[in-house]
């Protein structure tokens, strides 16, 4: 069975401060797909990144950052100097090889403090 | 914007009720997911349909039905409404039409049911 553990369910920052969220998942394809998505106060799912799992590189973009270890079955998700706009729920998400359906995690609310 | 539309945005209806939302996908894609995000069970995939036909089912109720239609739109049917249906239901496409590894499912911004 395919699981997404998110255990942060709430973190609360400071303006500027940097602030990693935590992702394991489980699954027993070889072959998957792991997503997050920001889920802002207005309500829809906005796509940040996909990574599937033969590609454990590391990626940046801007302030965020993505660390993929397949070692720990993590996928965790670094904002950097973090602004007021980052104020969101964020989801990390795995699908399978068909990814015909994405599995979600409970997702960690983040509140970025003025 | 991704690209995916649905309608309406709200809707509230009373128990017992039925009621379709609407989903147009980004042009070229072939493929819809319905999901459904309560706060007690969080978001969950409900159904997806590729090129009008239904590919893979997941916890979606029996009084729920979807299809797809030739233009590649889709409507997901809600019936018999009980006060346990109020959710927000997202709709979401993938797949572009002319192939390409792109199973990233981008979503629309979500009808938000009501049952009272």
């Amino acid at each position: 069975a395919q699981k997404v553990t998110q255990a942060q369910t709430e973190i609360s920052v400071v303006e500027k401060e940097d602030v990693t969220l935590d992702c394991v998942y489980e699954t027993r394809d070889t072959t998957y797909y792991l997503f997050w998505y920001k889920q802002p106060p207005s309500g829809e799912l906005v796509f940040l990144i996909r990574r599937n799992s033969f590609d454990e590189q590391n990626e940046i973009s801007g302030r965020y950052s993505w660390n993929f270890q397949k070692s720990t079955s993590s996928f965790n998700f670094t904002i950097t100097a973090s602004q007021v706009v980052d104020s969101a729920v964020y989801f990390c998400a795995l699908s399978g090889r068909s990814a015909s359906k994405i599995i979600f995690g409970s997702g960690t609310r983040l509140s970025i403090r003025p | 914007d991704s690209g995916v539309t649905q309608t309406p945005k709200h809707l509230i209806t009373a128990t017992g009720q039925r009621v379709t939302l609407r989903c147009s996908p980004r042009s070229g894609d072939l493929s819809v997911y319905w999901y459904q995000q309560s706060l007690d069970q969080g978001l969950q995939f409900l159904i997806q349909y590729y090129n009008g036909e239904e590919r893979a089912k997941g916890n979606i109720l029996e009084r729920f039905s979807a299809q797809q239609f030739p233009d590649l739109h889709s409507e997901l049917n809600l019936s018999s409404l009980e006060l346990g249906d109020s959710a927000l239901y997202f709709c979401a496409s993938s797949v572009p039409l002319g192939g390409g590894s792109t199973d990233t499912q981008y979503f629309g911004p979500g009808t938000r049911l009501t049952v009272l």
